[in-house]
Order: C-alpha cells, then structure tokens, then sequence
C-alpha cells in the first residue's frame, strides 16, 4: 500500500534558525496536505497544495509541491517558539479514498 | 462555527473491557473519519462515515467498529480491549469526502489496564 514517509523524525532548532521537514509518497499525490500539532493537542489544518511545483507561503511557511507530485516539503524560516510541535504531510490513498498521515517531524525551538 | 467535539476526553478501562466514543462533527460536515493516534504507529486511519454509512475502513480488526447518526454525530466502539489499544483516538469530520481537509477534535485519550 501507499506509504509516506517523512524526515527528520525530530529537529531541535535555536529560537530564529531555519526549520526544513521533508515528505515522500511513494505513489503520485493529487494533493498533498500539511497538519500541526502542537504537544497535548489535535492536528490542525494548515494547507492544501494541488498543482505539480507549487509554492505556497503563510507568512514565515513555506509550502512546496514537488514536480512528481511526490514529494513536498514545510520550510520555516526564523523560527519562534510558537512553532514548536509536530507537522505531518498527509495525501489521499488513491482508490482507498482515505488520508495516509506521514510520520511526522517533531520540531523544538530552544529559546 | 463550533468545532468537532469528542467525548470523553479521558477514559481509563482494563483488558477485556469495551469502550464506547463519541464524535459531534462540524454542522454540516457529513463525512466523519476516526484516526488512532499512538507514538509507534503515528496517525491511522480506522473507518470513515458518510451518510450514516461506512464508506471507508483501515486496516484494524474487528474488535473496531462504528456508526453514524442521521443527525452526522459518529460513535466508535472497542471491543475486548487490548493493552495495545491505549492511544489517542481523534475524530475529524470533513465536508464530502475522507480525503478533504480533516478538521479534528481535541480527542479521546483511553488508557487500557
């Protein structure tokens, strides 16, 4: 079945240092999407993206499609200790019709 | 908009014990999904509910099931709970379809004995 797969599995980062997380699919995505979770929390939606080499930003995120359509990658530049928690990619399955979650980076931002 | 609730958040139960979660989606949300969520395994899909239906299901066994009110509000049931079974279980509801964007609620955290 579809695998995803996602790199680092942790990542401890300075207060201000970039933060760059990594997510591969083993199948061709129509879409990929992005989720944080932030420690005791829920994941929460943060972007779509759909169309082969798309870029996407939210203010210091950056969002990548990748021209395979998959692999993408979450870039944060100067990270801030609200960024601390985990991010997961998350793509449909194909004909399963349901979401395969990546395993998640685990980002700490030391002050 | 309210956003997903589940309830109870916390439950603690032994072996052999069934447990019943509840999931209230998003008003006019139709499509409920169910994710277990532990740290080994990360974020599984369990089942999706459309319509009061099963449209969707994962890869757990039986002892796993579910359904959906004609109101959209999900329950998930353990049977025969294993210690295996202690996780996170997160209930996302999304407007059509399971692949959509998932909107999630705080989740139930059930701890087997």
């Amino acid at each position: 079945g579809q695998q995803v797969m996602q790199i680092p599995q942790y990542q401890h980062v300075q207060e201000g240092e970039d933060f760059t997380t990594y997510c591969n699919s083993s199948t061709t995505l129509s879409n990929i999407q992005w989720y944080k979770q932030r420690p005791g929390g829920h994941p929460v939606f943060l972007i779509q993206l759909v169309k082969s080499g798309e870029v996407k930003k939210q203010k210091r995120l950056t969002f990548q499609f990748g021209e395979a359509k998959k692999n993408s990658s979450l870039h944060i530049t100067a990270t801030q200790t609200t960024d601390v928690g985990t991010y997961f990619c998350a793509g449909p399955s194909g004909s399963a019709r349901q979401l395969t979650f990546g395993s998640g980076t685990q980002l700490t931002v030391l002050p | 908009k309210a956003g997903v609730t589940q309830t109870p958040r916390y439950l603690i139960k032994t072996r052999g014990q069934q447990v019943t979660l509840s999931c209230s989606p998003i008003s006019g949300h139709r499509s409920v999904s169910w994710y277990q969520q532990t740290p080994g395994q990360g974020l599984q899909f369990l089942f999706e509910y459309f319509s009061e239906t099963q449209r969707n299901k994962g890869n757990f066994p039986g002892r796993f099931s579910g359904r959906q009110f004609s109101n959209s509000r999900s329950e998930m049931n353990v049977s025969t709970l294993e210690l295996g079974d202690s996780a996170l279980y997160l209930c996302a509801s999304s407007t059509m379809e399971s692949t959509d964007t998932q909107y999630f609620g705080p989740g139930t955290r059930l701890t087997v004995l």
